[in-house]
């Protein structure tokens, strides 16, 4: 079993480039989310989706958007990157029902310059 | 607001000394908590969760709705416990938000 894949692993954007980040899953879990890691900010949640054809915001949503493409699949995109948007990005996923927890990607570093 | 707050961005204690890490929630319904550990070079993993009341590599944690905790703890600390740890709540709409995280330093 992969688990939590993610594509690409490093990505150097342009400012006002866009760019699309994959995370797909082969758990069959229910659940998805896209979170942000910067250095003393700890992980930001920047969309989920708890089911297949939903999509919420999280805390930190401007600037991204997101597609629940398949019950597999969940991608972010970047429409126009800037400085601010330089991070390490995480995808999970989750079965669903209580206490379920989160599987996680191994991460994709982005930087803008 | 839904919250949760690691006051401490740097734990270092001594090898066979007790651990704790702090975690406080803010949330008005009945909270999941979790706890999660990413080690040098590896993905974030599980550790524990609230329901199962479990100890994993020595570490406890328990849920204290009154003071809206649930703080982390290892009775005598190992090296190998060094590492970047996240509390994580989980909200009736399945949005699962996280702490800034704690690093543990355990000193020899």
């Amino acid at each position: 079993n992969a688990g939590v894949t993610q594509t690409p692993k490093f990505q150097v954007l342009k400012t006002g480039q866009s760019m699309t980040l994959q995370c797909a899953q082969d758990m069959n879990h229910n659940s998805m989310y896209w979170y942000r890691q910067d250095p003393g900010m700890g992980l930001r949640l920047i969309y989920y989706s708890a089911s297949e054809g939903t999509t919420d915001k999280g805390e930190v949503p401007n600037g991204y958007n997101v597609s629940r493409l398949n019950k597999r699949e969940f991608s972010l995109r970047l429409e126009s990157a800037a400085p601010s948007q330089t991070s390490v990005y995480f995808c999970a996923s989750t079965l669903d029902g209580s206490n379920s927890p989160l599987h996680f990607g191994n991460g994709t570093r982005l930087t803008v310059t | 607001a839904q919250r949760v707050t690691q006051p401490e961005k740097l734990l270092s204690v001594f090898k066979g000394a007790p651990v704790e890490l702090k975690c406080n929630y803010s949330y008005s319904g009945s909270p999941e908590l979790f706890w999660y550990v990413q080690y040098s070079r590896q993905r974030l993993q599980l550790l524990l969760r609230h329901i199962s009341r479990e100890s994993i590599k020595g570490f406890t944690a328990d849920l204290n709705k009154g003071e809206t905790s649930f703080h982390l703890k290892k009775p005598f600390a190992q090296e190998e416990d060094s590492a970047m740890y996240y509390c994580a709540l989980r909200t009736g709409d399945d949005k699962i938000i996280f702490g800034k995280g704690t690093r543990l330093h355990i000193l020899p």
